[in-house]
């Protein structure tokens, strides 16, 4: 496709429910990335998949927060037990290959009631 | 560790320049800039390579002291749809190839 493309556009939800975010990278792009975005803030890494190698969790901020890649395409980042504090804009990213531009989604914003 | 940018908001009138700054505490490898506008997604303007020259297009250009870990974003002469929200995002040396991002500088050109 022409550009990173993300589903739902917006997601209302209510307390303890989970959630599942799609992303659809650009194609041919090896390395995809997830980062959110609170009202009024920069952006905070959350995990990182790099063709068929181990993702990088390290900023998922509890064990709520899962993602997967199949066939090294669409990602789906899931939040289980959503609370409010997870309400932002989640943002996703690919690029050609790790250590070089990232491109960007439109962002699925999340509401928790 | 968040890369620290400066100032955290600019006026400008049409016309005038403006730099923004980005300041790290860790070995970078690369910086990446971005500009966001209200509701939408960061569009990417430049990456700074370690090593690397300065980039620049147009009016954008922007600079890599990598002695320092610190980045500049030159704005010349802005225009009305240089207004949003511009963040630099670091890559570690040692962290892989995910962005740490700043908080950003809200730029607001005036006619």
């Amino acid at each position: 496709g022409a550009g990173v493309s993300q589903s739902p556009s917006n997601k209302v939800t209510e307390k303890g429910k989970d959630v599942e975010l799609r992303c659809d990278p650009i194609s041919g792009h090896t390395a995809l990335y997830w980062y959110r975005q609170s009202l009024g803030q920069g952006l905070e890494f959350l995990i990182y998949f790099q063709g068929n190698s181990a993702p990088d969790k390290s900023g998922l901020p509890s064990d709520r927060f899962s993602a997967e890649r199949t066939g090294g395409s669409v990602s789906t980042l899931t939040i289980q037990r959503t609370q409010q504090e997870d309400s932002a804009v989640y943002l996703c990213a690919s690029s050609v290959r790790t250590r070089n531009t990232q491109y960007f989604g439109p962002g699925t914003r999340l509401t928790v009631l | 560790q968040q890369p620290v940018q400066s100032p955290q908001a600019v006026i400008l009138r049409e016309g005038e320049d403006a730099v923004i700054n980005c300041s790290s505490s860790k070995a970078l490898y690369s910086v990446h800039w971005y500009r966001q506008k209200h509701g939408e997604a960061p569009v990417f303007l430049m990456i700074l390579l370690k090593g690397g020259e300065q980039k620049g297009h147009e009016k954008i250009s922007a600079s890599f002291n990598e002695k320092k870990q610190q980045s500049s974003l030159y704005l010349t002469a802005s225009q009305l749809s240089y207004s949003g929200t511009y963040f630099c995002g670091t890559e570690q040396e040692t962290s892989g190839s995910r962005l740490t991002f700043g908080e950003g500088t809200q730029l607001t050109v005036n006619p």
